[in-house]
């Protein structure tokens, strides 16, 4: 059972222009979301993250955006460039009493075309 | 330079036959942990460690041994590794502090085949 869901396994946009990766959720303990990048043959690169109790998060091209209603947290990468191409997970935390754990979804690939 | 190391990146063994892969940073992390990646899973946790001597199951344990003897390093041992086990190893560590979750670093990978 998949806690986190990342539903598009890839993503085409034209430089210049908005990305939106989306992400859902299931369980309901966690408590803090983050989004990472990566290239091949390389470890994941955190990008940006944002608490349980925020619904907004911004850095420079990135924001993500929490809706803890509806389980669901989305990055936007504006605007685009060929760069920002690679792989991007979206990663759930839990805390306290939960444990530590971290549960990623599996993976949205993002072409950014010239 | 802040960086986790992992070694070794390549590996290839046979089943059965134990081995360990190491992994350090130099942030002085209270928090690392060991991730596998599997095509169509994303990464999965296996285990992580909070601290020194702290050490804690995540998604997918079995098989795995970690330890925790100094903070820097959070070796992950296969006792006896199967073929299942063949898969893209991740180390990381983050520093946790009153709640909010800081950058997490990962090393470079280490790819394991278990013939």
């Amino acid at each position: 059972d998949q806690q986190v869901k990342q539903n598009s396994p890839s993503l085409s946009v034209q430089e210049g222009r908005i990305s939106i990766l989306n992400c859902d959720y299931t369980n309901s303990m966690f408590d803090y979301f983050l989004w990472y990048k990566k290239y091949p043959a390389e470890g994941p690169t955190f990008l940006i993250s944002i608490s349980s109790i925020k619904d907004k998060n911004e850095d420079g091209r990135f924001t993500v955006f929490l809706n803890k209603s509806a389980k669901h947290l989305s990055l936007h990468i504006v605007p685009s460039q060929p760069g920002d191409s690679a792989v991007y997970f979206c990663a759930a935390k839990t805390g306290g009493t939960g444990g530590f754990k971290t549960i990623f979804g599996a993976g949205t690939r993002l072409f950014v075309k010239a | 330079e802040a960086q986790v190391t992992q070694n070794p990146r390549y590996l290839i063994t046979v089943t059965g036959k134990k081995l360990t892969v190491t992994c350090s940073q130099n942030m002085n992390h209270e928090y690392m942990s060991w991730y596998r990646q599997d095509p169509g899973l994303g990464l999965r946790q296996i285990y992580y460690s909070m601290n020194v001597e702290v050490t804690d199951k995540g998604d997918v344990p079995e098989g795995y041994k970690v330890s925790r003897k100094e903070k820097r390093n959070f070796p992950l041992i296969l006792e006896s590794p199967s073929p299942n086990q063949t898969s893209l190893y991740f180390c990381a560590s983050s520093l946790y502090t009153s709640g909010s979750w800081n950058t997490q670093y990962f090393g470079p990978g280490t790819r394991l085949t278990v013939l």
